[in-house]
């Protein structure tokens, strides 16, 4: 079946740097747009990064755009989310997510990942 | 910036009632819309896409309904593992996409 799970998550200081990895199973990867999504403490959702399925692609939320990269590695079937200068606002669960439709981006989120917990704070 | 709003905030309803959930946009978002549930401690779940669409593996007790700037997720008949958050979700003018603020569906 389908499965996602993300990892590199923790604690953080102010203006340091996190990667996150989500490795993908189940479904042929490089065919899917994949995305970051995140959720602070007891908050609601917000979309970060989307990048194409195979990478041509990307686009960041106006919140992260110039600190964080989104990429990918096909032959590994895993998603990345690298974040510099990272702010206490970007404390949050890191969702990794699948676009629904194969071979196009329409921003539907099916399935998700566990997601991982990243807490920025000195 | 589309900006989607939420009614109510919290439904407190009884199993075997029927759940009727809102969602307003600040403009037209055609049927670019979509509604996930969000269980304590899991991941969110895609329930409807493009406003009327079930989502593979979703009950038929679950329906969506709307365009343009109203739109509705309806549970006809809750079941125990229906309490939950639902939150609604627009593409249309991606990347900008954005969630709702949620709606927590609680049991009376």
């Amino acid at each position: 079946q389908v499965q996602l799970v993300e990892s590199g998550g923790g604690v953080v200081q102010p203006g340091r740097s996190l990667r996150l990895s989500c490795a993908a199973s189940g479904f042929t990867f490089s065919s899917y747009g994949m995305h970051w999504v995140r959720q602070a403490p007891g908050k609601g959702l917000e979309w970060v990064a989307v990048i194409w399925y195979d990478g041509s692609n990307k686009y960041y939320a106006d919140s992260v755009k110039g600190r964080f990269t989104i990429s990918r590695d096909n032959s590994k079937n895993t998603l990345y989310l690298q974040m510099n200068s990272l702010r206490a606002e970007d404390t949050a669960v890191y969702y990794c997510a699948r676009d629904r439709v194969a071979v196009a981006v329409y921003y539907w989120f099916d399935p998700w990942g566990q997601g991982t917990l990243v807490t920025v704070s000195s | 910036e589309i900006v989607l709003t939420q009614s109510p905030a919290t439904l407190s309803l009884s199993p075997g009632e029927r759940a009727t959930l809102s969602c307003r946009a600040s403009q037209s978002v055609s049927s670019y819309l979509a509604w996930y549930q969000q269980k304590p401690g899991q991941a969110p779940r895609l329930l409807i896409y493009d406003a009327s669409n079930r989502a593979t593996g979703i009950p038929a007790r679950f329906s969506g309904s709307g365009s343009g700037t109203d739109f509705t997720l309806t549970i006809s008949s809750l079941e125990p593992e229906d309490f939950a958050v639902y939150y609604c979700q627009q593409r249309s003018n991606w990347p900008r996409v954005a969630f709702g603020q949620g709606t927590r569906l609680e049991i009376k």
